[in-house]
């Protein structure tokens, strides 16, 4: 059973819309959770952190999370060409307290186009 | 300020030889971890040093692969013998200790032929 999982895609959305990313995770321990962006032959770079439940917001982008139900998604609204990219949603058991892994685990990614 | 930065950028070896990765940490970062990303994978965790010392190797694969950071600061990552499963991107990220968010490097694409 993969602890991290993503639908890989890929996700077209014009531009303009919504994009919505999903992801489901396996280990009930996770507290720490995150979403790198990565485009095509870079490395990841994070987009956002969220760590209790509900909604968090930065800029264009919203990180939600649902620990009952092991999920956490990122939407972008207003989506550019710019913001087409491979999404990889991570996990962390660590928590604010210190204590825990401080290894990521990773999903595969989903892939997003923003269509012009 | 400066980022995390490896070297060599792209590396192509032959099977069976050895091979060293480096890895530059964002200056202060006490934390600095190696991931191993193969093609359409996500990052695959594999060493995190807190300071000198692992404080948790869990995820190198064998007793091929070996890193070592001596001064708290670089960090070298070590494969002998290398085979044609080991080529991917080796990825080092690093984290201060008070703050979570792992900064990634450019990574080192190895080729194994």
């Amino acid at each position: 059973q993969k602890e991290v999982e993503q639908n890989s895609g890929p996700l077209s959305v014009p531009e303009g819309a919504i994009a919505s990313l999903n992801c489901t995770y396996s280990d009930r321990g996770s507290q720490s959770f995150f979403w790198y962006r990565q485009y095509s032959g870079k490395s990841p770079e994070l987009i956002m952190s969220i760590y209790s439940n509900g909604d968090k917001e930065d800029g264009r982008f919203t990180a939600q999370l649902n620990k009952a139900s092991q999920y956490v998604s990122l939407l972008i609204r207003d989506s550019q060409p710019s913001d087409s990219a491979t999404y990889l949603c991570a996990v962390n058991r660590r928590g604010h307290s210190g204590a825990g892994s401080y290894q990521l685990t990773f999903g595969k990614g989903t892939k997003l186009s923003v269509i012009p | 300020g400066a980022g995390v930065s490896q070297t060599p950028s792209n590396k192509v070896t032959e099977k069976g030889k050895y091979v060293e990765l480096r890895c530059d940490p964002i200056s202060g970062h006490t934390a600095l971890y190696w991931y191993r990303q193969s093609l359409g994978q996500g990052p695959e965790f594999l060493i995190y040093f807190q300071g000198t010392g692992a404080a948790d190797d869990s995820g190198l694969p064998n007793d091929r692969f070996f890193a070592v950071r001596p001064e708290g600061s670089v960090s070298t990552l070590k494969i002998q013998r290398t085979e044609r499963g080991d080529s991917a991107v080796y990825l080092c990220a690093s984290s201060s200790l008070l703050q979570e968010t792992q900064y990634f490097g450019p990574g080192t694409r190895l080729l194994v032929l």
